[in-house]
Parts: C-alpha cells; structure tokens; sequence
C-alpha cells in the first residue's frame, strides 16, 4: 500500500518554463490537496479538491493551477514559472470527514532559476 | 479564514526534560487539531491529533490539551528522547482545511 506518491522528486526549471506535478493516492479518498512549504512558514494550502472533477482555490492560488480528472490523482501545474515558485510542495489525502487526518506525500522540491 | 499561531519557533530541552509547544487559532468554529511531525527532508507526519468535544488526549509520552474558551491548544512531549528532535506544526481545521502554525523546531540535548 503506497499511499500518497508525488512525482517527480526533484526538479530544476528557468523561469518561463512550464511543468506539471503528479500526485496519486491509493487510498480511495475523496479529499486531495496541494501545499507548499517555505522555510519559517508553515505549509500554505495552494488548492485542494473535495472529489473527482472538482477544484477549489486555498490561501496561495496565484500563479498554479490544477485538475482532478480521476479519483485517485490531482495534478499541480505552473504554466510559467517564477522564481517566487522555489518551494516543497507536499500533496495531501483524506477521507469523508474533515476531522480525519491528512496523508502526506514525500514531497517534490522544485527550482526555478 | 483560520489565522493559527504557534509559540515557541525553537525549543531546546535537556533530554529526559518535557517540552510543551503552544498555538492558539482565531475561529471558533475550528473542531479539529492536529499535530504533525516532520523530519529533515522528510513529509510531515501526523503524531496526535484532537477533536473538539475532547479536551484532552494522551498516547504514551505525547498528550495534547485543547482550551476551546480560550481558543489554543498544546502539545506536550515528557521524557524527551534524541529522535525527538524535529520540527512540529499544529493545524486547526473546519470542515476539511488545514490551516497550519509556522512550526516550532525542537532540539533535544543529550
């Protein structure tokens, strides 16, 4: 069971350049989400998504967007990258509920220079 | 939207002492808090988490204390141990989203 997996890993972008990241659960949950993590801020929430084919923006939506075609994946996009971009992005899963607790990703850390 | 903040950024504590990591959150429909654990390099990891109609939970060396008057809650850790040190965050959540405390990270002396 591998539970959330992000890909890719790593990644080195200039700035301009698009790039999609792929995030696939297997655990059956309704609630999927993207964040990032920058040093001494926490994770911010980007845009989540509460079941297949739909989506809504969270605190810093600006500049990525994102789709949620099938149950089991939510994709993150960057049509343009920015340096500003430079971050961890983590995906998250849960259940039903709200009050059941989010299954992270390992991460992707992505440049842009 | 749910403004959370968390107290004290760095803890430093002898091991075998206790450390208590404080956050308070500004809406008062929040009913569900987490605490998560994260490693260097690695994904945040849910260690305790409590839900509103609870004041109180307790899982070995863990336990966390929620305050819903007063609108915070707290983690404590006793008998700290080496694989303790880590960066911690507190969320608070209504409905399904999490909001987040900046972080407190913890360095257990030996």
């Amino acid at each position: 069971n591998a539970g959330v997996t992000q890909t890719p890993k790593f990644r080195v972008l200039k700035t301009g350049q698009s790039m999609t990241l792929l995030c696939a659960q297997d655990m059956n949950h309704e609630y999927m989400y993207w964040y990032r993590q920058d040093p001494g801020m926490g994770l911010r929430l980007i845009h989540y998504s509460v079941g297949e084919g739909t989506t809504a923006k969270g605190e810093v939506p600006d500049g990525y967007n994102v789709s949620r075609l099938k149950k089991q994946n939510f994709l993150l996009g960057l049509e343009s990258a920015a340096p500003s971009q430079t971050s961890v992005y983590f995906c998250a899963s849960n259940g039903m509920t709200g009050s059941q607790p989010q299954h992270f990703g390992d991460g992707t850390r992505l440049s842009i220079l | 939207g749910e403004n959370v903040e968390q107290h004290p950024s760095t803890l430093s504590v002898q091991e075998g002492d206790s450390a208590v990591i404080k956050c308070t959150y500004s809406d008062s429909a929040s009913n569900y808090f987490p605490w998560y654990k994260q490693e260097l390099g690695k994904r945040p990891q849910l260690i305790i988490d409590i839900r509103s109609n609870v004041g109180e939970k307790k899982d070995q060396r863990i336990a966390v204390t929620l305050n819903k008057t007063a609108k915070h809650f707290s983690l404590h850790i006793t008998e700290t141990q080496p694989e303790d040190s880590a960066v911690y965050f507190c969320a608070a959540s209504k409905n399904y989203k999490l909001s987040f405390g900046a972080g407190t990270t913890v360095t257990v002396r030996a």
